[in-house]
């Protein structure tokens, strides 16, 4: 299995401009989830996806920030409008049931906000 | 909320060495606590997961231990190697909500 897969692995735009990351989560598994690691703030949750549903999107920071699942195989995070403070690394997780199991992280996309 | 503390927040040893990593949590009512293990510039791996209502795990090198009533979890390394350097990070579910609380992280080190 090729685990969790992230798109891009970096990513710098400026501020204002819309950022889109992708991830692939690992075929058979029935959550997502979305992290924010940062230096100040270490890692923490965006939103998780159960079932293509969003179950707790309470760590989405802003109206800023969205979040999709259309399919099983495939979840976007946007940013819209991008700014400084965004800067970070974004991972996408997935697990085989629920938030309670293993979960596996991808690669990471870390995103530069000029 | 849960809070996670782990220490210490950095490790450097030689190899060879046994090490105990710590992990501290605020609130035991927890389903299960898992350790990571986090390379620099890569995403994190699942190393154990300890369900309530077990007291240890093993695998292979790695053991850890849960302590739930007095909120606390250790991961045992035997004979480290300098491949074991990484950040390892210990999360916890937040009760009622569907969440994983995660530790700052305890950076190690070990050298040849």
């Amino acid at each position: 299995d090729a685990g969790v897969i992230q798109s891009p692995r970096h990513e710098v735009t400026e501020m204002g401009q819309e950022v889109t990351l992708r991830c692939k989560p690992i075929s058979g598994h029935n959550s997502l989830f979305w992290y924010r690691q940062t230096m100040m703030r270490g890692l923490e949750l965006l939103i998780y996806f159960n079932n293509n549903v969003p179950i707790d999107d309470s760590g989405m920071p802003e109206d800023r920030f969205s979040a999709k699942m259309p399919n099983a195989s495939f979840s976007t995070l946007k940013i819209q409008p991008s700014e400084p403070r965004d800067s970070a690394v974004y991972f996408c997780a997935s697990s085989l049931v629920s938030w309670l199991d293993t979960q596996y992280f991808g690669p990471g996309t870390r995103l530069t906000v000029l | 909320k849960q809070e996670v503390t782990q220490i210490p927040a950095a490790l450097s040893v030689p190899e060879g060495e046994n090490l105990v990593l710590n992990c501290s949590f605020t609130d035991s009512a927890i389903y299960n606590l898992q350790w990571f293990r986090q390379d620099p510039g890569k995403g994190l791996t699942s190393l154990l997961l300890i369900q309530s209502s077990q007291r240890e795990q093993t695998s292979g090198r790695l053991n850890a231990s849960l302590d739930k009533s007095s909120g606390r979890s250790t991961l045992y390394i035997a004979a480290s190697q300098p491949g074991d350097s990484a950040t390892y990070l210990c999360a916890v579910p937040n009760s009622g909500y569907s969440t994983l609380t995660f530790g700052k992280g305890t950076m190690l080190l070990v050298s040849p």
